[in-house]
């Protein structure tokens, strides 16, 4: 079946370091992707998607490519900030079907000034 | 849009105690979801309703958690009787299906959650 396998955090970095978070998926077809992020005490709230091979979503500075080849939807960043301090998680769905979204089990990112 | 609504933000009851849990979703959104979220488990789903209907209630863990969406703006969780194991965070989230459209589909928008704790 679907699944998603995201990198175990927590992850800490230094403000205005680089990022990555990888995400890998496992999907018959062409899911659609999705990063979820999390800051404390909210719900998550969608940061960014594709819904093909080779998009790029991006929002607030964030950038992920849809890579068919690898299954991969890693999530980057050039240089982030304290207030990025969050839970990532990463996600598939199908067009088809608005029910099955598979979550990963979620980043936890920690950002030192 | 208020966006998704849950209540309460913050329970706190006794073991043996009936607990509910409130959700009104975005308007025009046709599909409603819960979901419990633990440091142990992470983030599960617990059922799902589609046009009112419950279509999957696999994740809901045992006969004491039911719930219900007697219309399209709301919906109840309900767990009775509570018990300490219980306690999480419980989302509420909703989106809209492909045929409304597609560059929202499939987009959860989650409500702030339903922190429960069970003593």
């Amino acid at each position: 079946g679907d699944s998603v396998t995201q990198m175990e955090g927590p992850v800490t970095l230094s403000e205005e370091a680089f990022l990555t978070i990888n995400c890998t998926y496992t999907a018959t077809g062409y899911p659609s992707l999705f990063w979820y992020v999390q800051y404390p005490g909210e719900g998550l709230q969608l940061l960014l998607k594709a819904t093909k091979a080779d998009d790029k979503g991006s929002n607030k500075g964030f950038e992920a490519t849809y890579r068919k080849e690898t299954t991969s939807f890693h999530l980057e960043k050039g240089s982030v900030q304290v207030s990025d301090s969050a839970v990532y998680f990463c996600a598939l769905s199908r067009y088809s079907s608005a029910s099955k979204i598979i979550f990963g089990s979620g980043t936890r990112l920690s950002i030192r000034p | 849009d208020a966006g998704v609504i849950q209540s309460p933000r913050h329970e706190v009851t006794e073991m043996g105690q009936e607990v509910t849990l409130r959700c009104k979703p975005i308007s025009g959104h046709d599909y409603l979801f819960w979901y419990r979220q633990t440091m142990m488990r992470g983030l599960e789903l617990l059922i799902y309703f589609n046009n009112n209907v419950p279509i999957d209630d696999s994740g809901m863990p045992e006969d004491r958690f039911s719930a219900k969406m007697p219309n399209a703006s709301f919906s109840t969780l309900k767990i009775q009787p509570s018990e300490p194991r219980d306690s999480a965070v419980y989302f509420c989230a909703s989106s809209f299906s492909p045929g409304q459209g597609s560059s929202g589909a499939n987009v959860l928008t989650f409500g702030a959650g339903s922190r429960l704790t069970v003593l």
